[in-house]
């Protein structure tokens, strides 16, 4: 079975600062890996993912993430943290041949004027 | 994508009492996914409901606590049977695009009081 652990429950940055969250996978075979934000009263919405092919993804809202095989990492960033990316994120991860998606246990990021 | 409806969006219920969730989506998916999120806490996969079939359950959790229906190929209901405080959580519904896509419902947003 997966598993995903994202270290630090809670981050705290400057609007303007680097976001950098974190998540590790355990797996002897690269799954597939995503990253959700859930904002406040809300579902969850896919940020990125990876799946094969290049290791730096991209996604919405000036994220990307880098999937790095040696260190079992998908950690998350973003350059410029702005008010709206205060919320909830997860990072989740599939076997290549599971349908089941493991949810890590989530980093509260909050931005700061 | 997937559009997914949920309803309702939140309830405050009497403990002993059962509520049925219900889940909607645009489109034909072969598999729904019932999650359960508590306070502070990660997402936690309830069962699997595919149609015309009973739905698969994750350790833990079991029919007669969680009964799914699933009559056809865009809905699924979840009912949270004799509640109490602790079934206090959010529930979301998540239907799959291939094992790269998934897309959750706005959830549901339970209270037992």
């Amino acid at each position: 079975a997966q598993s995903v652990t994202q270290l630090g429950s809670h981050v705290s940055v400057s609007e303007g600062a680097l976001v950098l969250l974190r998540c590790n996978y355990s797996s002897s075979v690269p799954p597939y890996l995503f990253w959700y934000v859930q904002y406040p009263n809300q579902g969850l919405q896919l940020l990125l993912k990876y799946t094969t092919g290049a290791t730096l993804v991209k996604g919405i809202n000036g994220f990307e993430a880098e999937f790095k095989k040696s260190e079992t990492s998908f950690h998350l960033t973003k350059p410029s943290a702005h008010m709206s990316d205060a919320a909830e994120y997860f990072c989740a991860v599939r076997g290549r041949s599971d349908y089941k998606l493991s949810f890590g246990a989530g980093t509260t990021v909050t931005v700061r004027a | 994508s997937a559009v997914i409806s949920q309803k309702p969006s939140r309830d405050i219920c009497q403990r002993g009492t059962s509520l049925t969730i219900q889940c909607q989506v645009d489109s034909q998916v072969t598999m729904m996914f019932w999650y359960r999120q508590q306070p502070g806490q990660s997402l936690t996969l309830i069962a699997t409901a595919n149609q015309g079939s009973e739905a698969t359950y994750e350790s833990g959790f079991v029919i007669d606590k969680f009964p799914i229906s699933r009559p056809n190929l865009t809905f699924s209901t979840l009912t949270v049977s004799n509640m109490s405080p602790e079934d206090s959580s959010i529930y979301l519904c998540s239907v799959e695009r291939g094992l790269t896509e998934a897309f959750f419902g706005q959830g549901t947003r339970l209270t037992v009081v």
